[in-house]
């Protein structure tokens, strides 16, 4: 079966300092990839997708980055954090060409910078 | 652009009182349909979900029937339970990409 790991599931973090956080996925080859933010009291915001090993999406203009070393390996990262980027991360994987297949999500990191 | 509408909460019921709660969406194609639930400190798990129009989607006594007609998909659940106090995303995909309504936090007293 497929699953997904995310970790840290918690950070805190001091402002203009570096962030990475890491996605893997196993059980499932070529999956598509997903990094969303979830702003306290707010939804969900799509902040890249991949499609494949090193494609990268950015919906959102911000000083994140996002990068795909490995086919089931998703990066989101930063090289100076901001307050504002304070929020709760899930990393998710979708199968590639279908689009009825849901996402699924991992636990989530909780990023608090101070 | 494509987008998912969902009522504000919070929603506050009584154990056994009939939910429902309101999502419509605008889309450009003819998009699947979710709802995702998350508890407490966790990330989103799929709840139900509808490929097609008149699909309705069930689980865990929770119903969504996708509405063309409406561009709707509301989440009923005949009986709710303490343990159902979480917060529920409707969400659609189109294209690989998932997009979600901002989220209604249900509460659910004994």
């Amino acid at each position: 079966s497929q699953t997904i790991h995310q970790w840290p599931a918690t950070l805190v973090q001091p402002v203009g300092s570096p962030l990475s956080l890491e996605c893997t996925v196993e059980g499932t080859s070529n999956p598509n990839l997903y990094w969303y933010r979830q702003a306290a009291g707010r939804g969900l915001q799509l902040l890249f997708y991949s499609v494949g090993i090193g494609q990268i999406s950015s919906e959102v203009p911000q000083n994140l980055s996002a990068s795909r070393p490995q086919d089931r390996q998703f990066i989101l990262s930063s090289k100076k954090l901001l307050l504002s980027d304070s929020g709760f991360y899930l990393c998710a994987w979708s199968v590639v060409g279908t689009s009825s297949s849901p996402l699924h999500f991992g636990n989530g990191t909780r990023l608090t910078v101070t | 652009g494509d987008s998912v509408t969902q009522m504000e909460g919070p929603v506050t019921l009584s154990e056994e009182a009939f939910l429902t709660i309101n999502c419509t969406y605008t889309a450009t194609g003819y998009p699947s349909l979710f709802w995702y639930v998350q508890y407490p400190g966790e990330g989103l798990q799929l709840l139900l979900k509808a490929t097609k129009a008149d699909d309705k989607g069930s689980n865990k006594g929770f119903e969504a029937t996708y509405r063309k007609e409406t561009t709707s998909f509301h989440l009923e659940k005949g009986s709710v339970q303490v343990s159902d106090s979480a917060v529920y995303f409707c969400a659609l995909i189109w294209t690989d990409k998932l997009i979600f309504g901002t989220g209604t936090r249900l509460q659910v007293f004994p």
